[in-house]
Parts: C-alpha cells; sequence; structure tokens
C-alpha cells in the first residue's frame, strides 16, 4: 500500500491562500469520498481538520476547505494564519478495506 | 469529557515483549471504531489498524499484520496494542484515536504512547 503524495512543503504570507494537493489512484481517493485531513503542529497529537473530502467537524475554523477531482483532493487554506504553521496529512480508505496517509505537507506561514 | 487517555512511555529492549493502552471516556467506548497510528521519528503518519470494541472485529494494515495484535476490554473502556517480540525499528510514538466508522475518519486522539526500543 503506497502512501498517498503531497507536497513536502508549501508557504504563504498571513492572510494568503495555499492548497495543499493529496494525489492517490483509483483505488483509494478517487473510488471514494472518504477522504480526510489532519494538522499536526510540532510535538503534538494529529487533529482532524476536514472529513469525507469538505466537511468541517466543529470547531474548525471556516478558512480550511476540502475537495476532489478523480484521484486528487485537496486541502484549502484561506486567511492563512501564523497559528497555522503545521505539518498536513491526508488519508483515505482503500478498495483493500485498509486506509492509507499522505506523505505530509508541511505548511510555513512567511 | 470525551478523551482518549494512553499510558506512559515505555523502554524497552529488543526481543521483549510489551502492551499499551488507550482508555475511552465521555463516550460510549463500544460504539466506535479505535484506531492506532504510527509514528517513526521525524517521519509520518502510518495507519496499523482498528477495531471495534462493541464485537472485537479487528481489520489490520497489510504492513502491520502479524507483527502486532490489537485487542479491546470493553469492560474497562480500553483499546491495547501488543508486541510480542520487539525490534528496534518498533521504536516510534504510537496513537490512538476514534472512528465513527471502520472506513473512517479518526475524530478524537489520545496523547500518543512514545515507545523506545534500544539495547
Amino acid at each position: 500500500q503506497s502512501a498517498l503524495t503531497q507536497p513536502p512543503s508549501v508557504s504563504g504570507s498571513p492572510g494568503q491562500s495555499v492548497t495543499i494537493s493529496c494525489t492517490g489512484t483509483s483505488s483509494d481517493v478517487g473510488s471514494y469520498n472518504r477522504v480526510s485531513w489532519y494538522q499536526q503542529p510540532p510535538g503534538t497529537a494529529p487533529k482532524l481538520m476536514i472529513y469525507e473530502v469538505s466537511n468541517r467537524p466543529s470547531g474548525v475554523p471556516d478558512r480550511f476547505s476540502g475537495s476532489k477531482s478523480g484521484n486528487t483532493a485537496s486541502l484549502t487554506i484561506s486567511g492563512l494564519q501564523a497559528e497555522d504553521e503545521a505539518d498536513y496529512y491526508c488519508s483515505s480508505y482503500t478498495s483493500s478495506s485498509t486506509w492509507v496517509f499522505g506523505t505530509g505537507t508541511t505548511v510555513t506561514v512567511l | 469529557e470525551l478523551q482518549l487517555v494512553q499510558s506512559g512511555a515505555e523502554v524497552k529492549k529488543p526481543g521483549e515483549s510489551l502492551k499499551i493502552s488507550c482508555k475511552g471516556s465521555g463516550y460510549t467506548f463500544t460504539t466506535y471504531w479505535i484506531g492506532w497510528v504510527r509514528q517513526m521519528p521525524g517521519k509520518g503518519l502510518e495507519w496499523m489498524g482498528i477495531i471495534y470494541p462493541g464485537d472485537s472485529d479487528t481489520r489490520y494494515s497489510p504492513s502491520f499484520q502479524g507483527q502486532v495484535t490489537i485487542s479491546a476490554d470493553k469492560s474497562i473502556s480500553t483499546a491495547y496494542l501488543q508486541w510480542s517480540s520487539l525490534k528496534a525499528s518498533d521504536t516510534a510514538m504510537y496513537y490512538c484515536a476514534r472512528s465513527p466508522y471502520s472506513y473512517g475518519y479518526l475524530d478524537v486522539w489520545g496523547k500518543g504512547t512514545t515507545v523506545t526500543v534500544s539495547s
């Protein structure tokens, strides 16, 4: 089971928007609307930010949004803030009835 | 308060056995799945497997099948991850997390248990 592919890093100035891609295959991202995104600041446990492609849990700012097209899912952070600096991981259910995380992306606020 | 409380850090030698725990509170433990996730030092997240404490239905990622055992004791709202013979490569942070579905997302996470395996 190969990890989903994410860019190693993205950066932006405060107030800008950044988008993180998450590329899988027709056996995972492309087949299921079961993509989720997690935020992990250094030294802390991950936190759910988006579930089932585009749904935000209670308490997550609406600056965070998710989408999917074909085998690629995306997380967009609008109005970037300093507190958004963290590692971000996507995850998908797979046709093997297993799960896979992405390779992870570090978001830097310039 | 809704939370998952994990057991404390462990330092073990290669070949030793280990069982770490994850206790749920603030919700009905038997109606949510508990997943386990590995994070090796400086690396990304890896799905290990998931268990439904209500009936102990357990699923493993292929990379971890046969390497670890996931179990649960619903009478004390606790899930477990265990090894029969640790290797140095098992050194990592291990997180438990709750999921409403076997195919699903992880909505509540424990703080993690650090496992160090060294001779």
